[in-house]
């Protein structure tokens, strides 16, 4: 596609259940970043992909949170337990490679845990 | 935690006039990136600025870079309602392992 996909766009879920959310970047682009922005915030950097080189997962908040990437392509962010304060959009981002450049991000998962 | 802090938090003006943002950041950088946010979309890149330029304009933008205050500022000229959003700069150094670091945002209202 032309810009990078998140998908759902909003996800309402009941505490304790487990979520997927999906980001599809844009092809070709080597890296690709998840954030967490809470309602009025900055951005939470949670986890990098670069490549075929491990994930830094450092921003990850707690183990009830993982991603992969498949093919080096689309990511999946898992939630599981979810708790309240998981409430956030969760905005995906990717890059062609190297070491610089700039982001492109998609529209972003709203998610509400209730 | 942040790397980059941006002032003033909020920011209101009239149409017509010139709006400034800054940043400050912590450690050394590669390069710092200004970003914009309508409200509910995703972040759109504005300006890139290397850890070795001072300026650079694009458009109605200018970025200054001063590396030995670890600062950064976005000047908006002549704003307009459609410049209303969040502004964020972000960092990519090598201590925060080349990921880009946002700071909390500058929100901009720009009143007709």
């Amino acid at each position: 596609g032309a810009g990078v996909s998140q998908s759902p766009s909003n996800k309402v879920t009941e505490k304790g259940k487990d979520v997927e959310l999906r980001c599809d970047p844009i092809s070709g682009h080597t890296a690709l970043y998840w954030y967490r922005q809470s309602l009025g915030q900055g951005l939470e950097f949670l986890i990098y992909f670069q490549g075929n080189s491990a994930p830094d997962k450092s921003g990850l908040p707690s183990d009830r949170f993982s991603a992969e990437r498949t093919g080096g392509s689309v990511s999946t962010l898992t939630i599981q337990r979810t708790q309240q304060e998981d409430s956030a959009v969760y905005l995906c981002a990717s890059r062609r490679g190297g070491l610089d450049g700039e982001l492109f991000f998609g529209e972003g998962s709203r998610l509400t845990v209730l | 935690s942040q790397q980059g802090e941006e002032d003033p938090q909020a920011l209101s003006i009239q149409e017509g006039e010139n709006a400034t943002m800054n940043c400050s950041y912590k450690t050394s950088i590669n390069n710092l990136q200004w970003y914009r946010q309508n409200s509910g979309r995703g972040l759109v890149h504005l300006i890139l600025i290397r850890s070795n330029e001072r300026e650079k304009h694009s458009g109605r933008l200018r970025v200054t870079l001063d590396t030995s205050k670890k600062s950064s500022s976005l000047l908006i000229t002549a704003s307009r309602a459609a410049d209303t959003a969040s502004y964020f700069c972000a960092t990519d150094g090598r201590e925060y392992g080349n990921k880009l670091v946002f700071g909390a945002g500058t929100i901009l209202r720009v009143k007709s």
